[in-house]
């Protein structure tokens, strides 16, 4: 069974860093792309970028280009999101998701999201 | 790339047909036969519904119909059930290595 593990929910404050994690199991992680979206409260869903863990290429969409930082580590199936410097603006629900075979097709399967709260 | 267009909210009693548009530009939606629909419930994840327009993933109810005409996709779910009633949302291919999603659309089985 394909499955995409999220670390859990974090609070930080205005211009502290934070890395999230997205552990893939049921699959071979290096063959499907991995993506995160951002869902900010009572929002909707918007594509942040995708990475290849095959060879860690990635891309972004440019709503989110220099502001996080996307990367994975394949020996452990993980997937990463990171900010050096949180805004409150930053706080939303962000998923990890599996990209189809296919990577022009989207998402498949979802992992359960990782909730950010950033406040002084 | 802006959002592609849903209407907020869509309802229908049990047993009824409920349709959702999702309407974007001859760069994503009307250039790609890449549009997928996923449905999410209050409190979780999404879960994907249709893809490449018209196909179902294993395990998603045949209720659940995709099509596409021209820069608008639609999710059509066919005999309505308590459960259907969740927040649905389009997304499409956008070249260049970019994905759009939809608005969203509330639906309410009344």
């Amino acid at each position: 069974e394909v499955q995409l593990v999220q670390s859990g929910a974090e609070v930080k404050k205005p211009g502290e860093s934070l890395r999230i994690s997205c552990k893939g199991s049921g699959y071979s992680f290096s063959r499907n792309w991995i993506t995160w979206v951002r869902q900010m409260p009572g929002k909707g869903l918007e594509w942040m970028a995708r990475i290849d863990p095959s060879d860690s290429y990635t891309n972004y969409s440019p709503s989110f280009r220099g502001h996080v930082t996307i990367s994975v580590d394949k020996s452990i199936s993980t997937a990463y999101l990171q900010w050096t410097s949180l805004q409150s603006s930053d706080s939303a629900m962000y998923y990890c998701a599996r990209l189809q075979d296919l990577t022009v097709a989207g998402p498949d399967y979802w992992g359960q999201g990782t909730l950010v709260t950033v406040s002084s | 790339q802006s959002a592609l267009t849903q209407p907020p909210s869509a309802s229908g009693s049990p047993g009824q047909s409920v349709t959702i548009s999702c309407t974007g530009t001859s760069s994503d939606v009307g250039r790609y036969n890449y549009v997928s629909w996923f449905q999410q419930h209050p409190g979780k994840a999404p879960k994907l519904m249709i893809f490449e327009v018209t196909q179902r993933p294993s395990g998603v109810p045949d209720r659940f119909s995709g099509s596409k005409s021209g820069n608008t996709a639609s999710l059509t779910v066919s005999g309505l059930q308590p459960e259907d009633e969740a927040d649905y949302y389009c997304s499409s291919y956008g070249g260049s290595n970019n994905y759009v999603f939809g608005s969203g659309t509330k639906v309410t089985v009344l």
